[in-house]
């Protein structure tokens, strides 16, 4: 399988504050990563797809980059509705989707 | 609206047997691959397998091959799991999503609200 790695595993930001979120692969991806959203008793939500694409209705301050094993997601101007866990997944091995361990932003 | 509706809570006993369901509503059914992915309570996401409900095609885990089945009735518009022998490590929330597939992109775009399993003695 695919190791995925999400660091930080936790952070606190304040309202306004740029925050962003690190993946890595355990090989490379290309650009086959996604990223989902998930708050508490929520199902996922997924914000990103290959790597940069904003899915539709997705606010315009979440972004992602990268490709091959390191990959960023960045809130640009933390928002109260953002305080969530954000998990990306790898969709390069399609008989074995991967997701990191998550990335919970909490409220400073 | 594109819509999964999934079934409702269940609490069964470990040896038990147990179907749950994910209906879909608001686009071709048959068109698009249909996920399932399995969390823990307090813990992370993980992908359990996905079918085309066109044709059936199914594609496992590893990780899940031989622990549950994975099937689709078209004519429903309804993909489901089941466990022939349910364990106390199968207590989790299982999520059905559609899955966009193609030879660039490969995601999941729309998410059922989640199935609550509880296995206990």
């Amino acid at each position: 399988d695919i190791q995925m790695t999400q660091s930080p595993s936790s952070l606190s930001a304040s309202v306004g504050d740029r925050v962003t979120v690190t993946c890595r692969a355990s090989l490379s991806i290309s650009n086959y990563l996604n990223w989902y959203q998930q708050k508490p008793g929520r199902a996922p939500k997924l914000l990103i797809y290959s790597a940069s694409n904003l899915q539709s209705g997705v606010p315009s301050r979440f972004s992602g980059s990268g490709s091959g094993t390191h990959f960023t997601l960045t809130i640009s101007g933390l928002q109260p509705e953002d305080f969530a866990t954000y998990y990306c997944q790898q969709s390069y091995k399609t008989l074995g989707l991967t997701f990191g361990g998550g990335t919970k932003v909490e409220i400073k | 609206e594109v819509q999964l509706v999934q079934s409702g809570p269940e609490v069964k006993k470990p040896g038990e047997s147990l179907k749950i369901s994910c209906k879909g509503s608001g686009y071709n059914f048959t068109s698009d691959w249909i996920g399932w992915v399995r969390q823990v309570p307090g813990k992370g996401l993980e992908w359990m397998g996905i079918i085309y409900p066109g044709d059936s095609n199914t594609r496992y885990s590893p990780s899940f091959q031989g622990q549950v089945t994975i099937s689709a009735d078209k004519s429903f518009n309804t993909a489901y799991v089941q466990w022939g022998s349910l364990k106390a490590s199968d207590t989790a929330i299982y999520y059905c999503t559609r899955t966009v597939a193609t030879t660039f992109y490969y995601y999941m775009d729309v998410w059922g609200t989640g199935t609550t399993v509880t296995v206990s003695s």
